[in-house]
């Protein structure tokens, strides 16, 4: 079945460090890839995303591409703040299997604490 | 504000209870998925409705079931409450079933004591 890897937290940086959350996936299809950020007591937000091989989802300086050749879709930040401390969740998407429906699969989170 | 809304949020009920869990999606939307999130199985997809049909079903218990009403708000039962049930439960709503984004709504926060 579809699966989502990424890397274990936390993370802890200094502020305006460069940030990379690693993640990988395994699918049929065709899935689209999203990251989504939850907030302490909050829900989850979709960050950015890509739906097809070599395209690149931005936001709020967050980069992630789509890479079918290494099924990767690693998010990074060039330099992190504290608003930046938060819950990273990798996620894909296989619609296209129609028992699938639209569900995501998430991987397990990794949570980013950033000092100032 | 994602525009999906959860009730309650915070639910506190003892085993073997049942409860309910509502969810309104943004307006203009026809599809629901409800996520379980908890410490050892982290989030989940339980179960998808689209426009009042149940869509896709995910890794949800036989106790639980939900159901999507004609005003497109859905409503998430929980009974025979365990204490392993204990999570929080998202609420998520999209335009369609294809590949559309996901909006998620805060969440109810389940405790089973």
């Amino acid at each position: 079945g579809d699966s989502v890897t990424q890397m274990e937290g936390p993370v802890t940086l200094s502020e305006e460090a460069f940030l990379t959350i690693n993640c990988t996936y395994t699918a049929t299809g065709y899935p689209s890839l999203f990251w989504y950020v939850q907030y302490p007591g909050e829900g989850l937000q979709l960050l950015l995303k890509a739906t097809k091989a070599d395209d690149k989802g931005s936001n709020k300086g967050f980069e992630a591409t789509y890479r079918k050749e290494t099924t990767s879709f690693h998010l990074e930040k060039g330099s992190v703040q504290v608003s930046d401390s938060a819950v990273y969740f990798c996620a894909l998407s296989a619609f296209g299997i129609k028992a699938a429906g639209n569900k995501l699969t998430f991987g397990g989170g990794t949570r980013v604490l950033v000092k100032p | 504000d994602s525009g999906v809304t959860q009730t309650p949020k915070h639910l506190i009920t003892a085993t073997g209870q049942r409860v309910t869990l509502r969810c309104s999606p943004r307006s203009g939307d026809l599809s629901v998925y409800w996520y379980q999130q908890s410490l050892d199985q982290g989030l989940q997809f339980l179960i998808q409705y689209y426009n009042g049909e149940e869509r896709a079903k995910g890794n949800i218990l036989e106790r639980f079931s939900a159901q999507q009403f004609p005003d497109l708000h859905s409503e998430l039962n929980l009974s025979s409450l365990e204490l392993g049930d204990s999570a929080l439960y998202f609420c998520a709503s999209s335009v369609e079933s294809g590949n559309y984004e996901q909006y998620f709504g805060p969440g109810t926060r389940l405790t089973v004591t």
